[in-house]
């Protein structure tokens, strides 16, 4: 069964934690993504990586984290440093072929400040 | 700077009537344009995609979308709307690696 898979479903944050939110894909796609969805403004990009051991930095990167020690893993850490991080949070994948833009999107994590 | 502007935040229509939902976009190149769907609580879901070619494309459950160039615009259609469609809608533009631009959504209700 291919797909994107996100965990948790719900993510509870105390003030002052870092907490770990997991993308994992058995696609085969080089490319994947993490992208923060508030209400009313669509989808922003935090990071991205089009390859193992590489990843850039987004729109709204500031307060954030991402490794890519493997091809199938993309997680994202919502540090202290992330004063507003309430947020529906999505990751994305892609293979890098030509002609391939299309991204698939896992079911994402809705993280919550307590 | 790519760009993707959805006019309607919010519609409501009848089941069974007919739907458009608008897109404009901002581009300097041929765009790569999308429209996915979204559920509450769920992720996006791919309805259909434009690259090249027939500028009438046909989509998963129904839906179609047109690629006027002269209007910048991706308008997503449907003919008769079923009360499952009701969901978010999103437009997206890329023009590839990793530059996709989504707009801000527009939420759709269906009427009984």
């Amino acid at each position: 069964d291919g797909g994107i898979t996100q965990s948790p479903k719900y993510l509870f944050r105390k003030e002052g934690q870092n907490v770990t939110l997991s993308c994992e894909q058995n696609l085969n796609h080089d490319a994947m993504y993490w992208y923060r969805q508030d209400p009313g403004q669509g989808l922003r990009l935090i990071y991205y990586s089009q390859i193992v051991n590489d990843f850039q930095k987004g729109d709204i990167a500031e307060g954030y984290s991402v490794s890519r020690e493997k091809k199938e893993s993309f997680p994202l850490t919502v540090t202290s440093a992330q004063k507003n991080p309430t947020a529906f949070y999505l990751c994305a994948s892609r293979t890098t072929s030509a002609n391939q833009e299309t991204q698939y999107f896992g079911p994402g994590t809705r993280l919550l400040v307590l | 700077a790519q760009s993707v502007t959805q006019p309607d935040i919010h519609i409501t229509v009848s089941e069974g009537a007919s739907l458009e939902l608008r897109c404009n976009y901002s581009y300097g190149a041929t765009p790569y344009l999308f429209w996915y769907v979204q559920s509450p609580g769920q992720g996006l879901q791919l309805l259909l995609k434009y690259f090249s070619g027939d500028t009438l494309v046909q989509g998963i459950k129904g839906f179609e979308a047109e690629f006027k160039r002269s209007q910048s615009s991706f308008n997503l259609r449907k003919p008769s709307v079923h009360w499952s469609d009701a969901a978010e809608y999103f437009c997206a533009v890329g023009g590839g690696n990793n530059d996709m631009r989504f707009g801000a959504g527009t939420r759709l209700t269906v009427k009984p």
